[in-house]
């Protein structure tokens, strides 16, 4: 079964860190496109950065030189790097696979991450 | 930037009518491969967003034929055709560019009955 089940959310005070982990079942993170979308309270969705299966890297720019993404193919795991976090960054973060066509085809529950000022 | 409007914001629609949302970007989807990068999604409260459309009109593995997306270049359409409670839900369009690559979403439009 193919599954993501995100973790390392909660509360940060502004200028924090934390780092999210996007453990994957059912195909190998290495061998797919994986990506962060994330959702501000009672707002839309917004894509955050994505890693591709050759190790090339995109993010969006606003959270360029403060997230980093990177995954562990040894035990089948995607995670962000979050630096310098501030009261916009809080959301649900979600993790999801990223097929040829270029949409998300599989997604997490989304773990909530909340940035207090 | 690539942005999509998605219009109406919300919508109401009775059990068995057809429901229409509409996006539009900024730019053309349509790429030099004769597809368009057009992703549909539906997002129930307390859910991760489902896919339902891809390359503006094919449906997605396991949703309901109701559902269909139609549209080229700079104008797209989702379309249910017969509504059911369980569409109750928010509607995003998604797009791709490259160069660098990029993801954009609608702002998304909320379907009631």
């Amino acid at each position: 079964e193919v599954q993501l089940v995100e973790s390392g959310g909660g509360l940060v005070q502004s200028g924090g860190s934390l780092r999210l982990s996007c453990v994957v079942s059912g195909f190998t993170v290495s061998n797919n496109y994986m990506s962060w979308v994330r959702q501000a309270p009672g707002k839309g969705l917004e894509w955050v950065s994505i890693i591709y299966s050759g190790d090339n890297i995109y993010y969006a720019d606003s959270v360029k030189g403060r997230f980093t993404i990177s995954r562990h193919n040894s035990n089948n795991t995607l995670y962000l790097q979050m630096n310098s976090l501030r009261p916009e960054d809080t959301a649900v973060y979600y993790c999801a696979r990223v097929p040829e066509y270029d949409g998300f085809d599989v997604w997490g529950q989304g773990t909530l991450v909340t940035v207090s000022s | 930037d690539i942005v999509l409007t998605q219009s109406p914001d919300s919508l109401a629609v009775s059990l068995g009518e057809r429901a229409t949302i509409n996006c539009k970007s900024s730019h053309t989807l349509y790429s030099s491969n004769h597809k368009n990068y057009l992703v549909w999604y539906q997002q129930k409260p307390g859910q991760p967003p489902k896919l339902l459309i891809y390359w503006a009109s094919t449906r997605a593995s396991g949703v309901p034929d109701r559902f269909s997306g139609s549209g080229s270049g700079t104008d797209f359409t989702l379309t249910i055709s017969s509504l059911q409670a369980e569409d109750v839900a928010v509607y995003y369009c998604q797009q791709y560019s490259s160069s660098p690559p990029e993801y954009t979403f609608g702002q998304g439009t909320k379907l009631e009955i």
